[in-house]
């Protein structure tokens, strides 16, 4: 499969937990991008990488949330003491260049949720 | 006012009608994405726009820039294209790239 990977597809974790969540876009895309979908909304944007790196970053991700990409490869959104409202999907999309093609490929998301 | 606006939160129409989903966006933008989300979570990019018109199949997607207005249609519409549908906005402002999704259409077609 060479579609957007992401792992895990669920989490369940318990209120004040560390979680990291993954994600290894298609291998020849430059761009990556982390988003939250909560049941009934569209998604919203968390943050973006340009090769390995972080060029925005949303106000919605707290001191709390991290992301990395430290090889311009595979990321890693990182949630520390998680909170029951940080459950919901979180997505990974990833592209080749703005220019060229813009056309976003998501990966099925990792559900969490935080009791 | 959300910056994405879509109509029908919910379409349920009989297997082979034309559909029609609309979005209204309030900023300027430099292109328009039409994505299909089925349950389960998993989004598919159906267009993307940034003018004019594109068909794919059954699928058509226009956009007027002046009116800030988009729509999705689908001919000959059947119960496998049951699924949300969601606009996704880029604004024009230099340096940003994030999407600005709307709520999406739930869609369901009756055989």
């Amino acid at each position: 499969d060479t579609g957007v990977s992401q792992d895990p597809r669920h989490k369940i974790t318990k209120r004040g937990q560390n979680v990291t969540f993954r994600c290894d876009p298609i291998s020849e895309h430059n761009r990556l991008y982390w988003y939250r979908q909560t049941l009934g909304q569209g998604p919203e944007f968390l943050t973006y990488f340009q090769n390995e790196a972080q060029l925005e970053k949303s106000r919605l991700l707290s001191d709390r949330f991290s992301a990395e990409r430290p090889k311009g490869s595979f990321s890693t959104l990182e949630i520390q003491r998680t909170e029951q409202g940080d459950s919901a999907m979180y997505l990974c999309a990833s592209s080749v260049d703005r220019v060229a093609n813009e056309k976003l490929f998501f990966g099925s998301g990792t559900q969490l949720s935080v009791l | 006012k959300n910056e994405v606006e879509q109509s029908p939160q919910n379409l349920t129409a009989q297997e082979g009608e034309f559909i029609t989903i609309n979005c209204s966006y309030s900023v300027g933008i430099s292109a328009l994405h039409w994505l299909q989300q089925h349950p389960g979570g998993g989004i598919v990019s159906l267009f993307m726009l940034s003018s004019g018109k594109k068909k794919h199949g059954r699928l058509i997607a226009t956009i007027n820039i002046q009116e800030k207005h988009s729509s999705l249609h689908i001919t000959a519409s059947h119960p496998r294209d049951s699924a949300v549908y969601i606009c996704a906005v880029r604004s024009d402002r230099f340096g940003n790239e994030k999407l600005t999704f709307g709520t999406g259409t739930r869609l369901t077609i009756i055989p």
